[in-house]
């Protein structure tokens, strides 16, 4: 596979029941990116990676948990989530720290919290 | 203060015209990127072009062009020959200042652009 994969595409949850959001990108980038974007809103940067290592984390609950096992994965792990945290998380990867370096996006997760 | 700001919601083109999505920013950086995104109704974010504010020369890419205008602060997306695929979301973003190496992007809120045959 090439680019950025994200997997499940679609997940529907219940607000006790506990899932993982898979991120995968085959560009040899560096850093990753989740981020989340809810109905008429722009897109908010939730956390970022880089080197493994996260250097942001934007003000999210703490009921969403990212890991990061190496430069090509990258996780979300979700718990206790809540009904207005039903959106599209978008995972995406970037090389490296140029003006002119790209961000990639996966095809996202469409998340409906019940 | 919001720093993309697209204040087309939504636009409606004929096939086959060329079609201007607007995009002003904000920003105190002499250094940054403007990207266009997008985003069709499958969700994934598409990269269409990118600007660096140093580059002289308006950034194309095959029938995408970016109509940079720095000191007006504004970064429009020209599609030429407008197709019926090209109908989708469209996404401004702005790249300012690194975390660590890695990009911090900012986007505005979108334009829906729909093209009718």
């Amino acid at each position: 596979e090439t680019g950025v994969t994200q997997t499940p595409r679609h997940l529907v949850m219940g607000m006790t029941n506990k899932k993982s959001l898979k991120c995968e990108q085959h560009l040899g980038h560096n850093a990753m990116y989740w981020y989340k974007q809810s109905a008429k809103k722009p897109l908010e940067l939730m956390f970022v990676y880089n080197f493994k290592e996260q250097t942001e984390n934007n003000s999210v609950p703490s009921r969403f948990s990212p890991e990061c096992p190496n430069s090509s994965h990258l996780f979300l792990h979700l718990h206790t989530l809540q009904p207005e945290d039903s959106a599209l998380y978008l995972c995406a990867s970037s090389q490296g720290t140029g003006l002119q370096e790209t961000q990639y996006f996966g095809p996202g997760t469409r998340l409906l919290v019940l | 203060a919001q720093k993309i700001t697209q204040t087309q919601p939504g636009m409606f083109v004929q096939e086959k015209e060329a079609v201007t999505l607007d995009c002003t920013y904000d920003t105190s950086d002499q250094s940054y990127g403007l990207f266009w995104y997008k985003q069709p109704s499958s969700g994934e974010m598409i990269f269409l072009i990118y600007q660096g504010s140093y580059d002289e020369q308006n950034a194309t890419e095959g029938r995408y062009s970016l109509n940079f205008q720095k000191a007006r602060k504004s970064a429009n997306l020209v599609i030429s020959a407008s197709q019926l695929g090209d109908s989708a979301m469209y996404f401004c973003a702005m790249r300012e200042g690194l975390i660590q190496g890695a990009q911090k992007l900012v986007f505005g809120q979108g334009t829906r652009l729909t093209i009718n045959p």
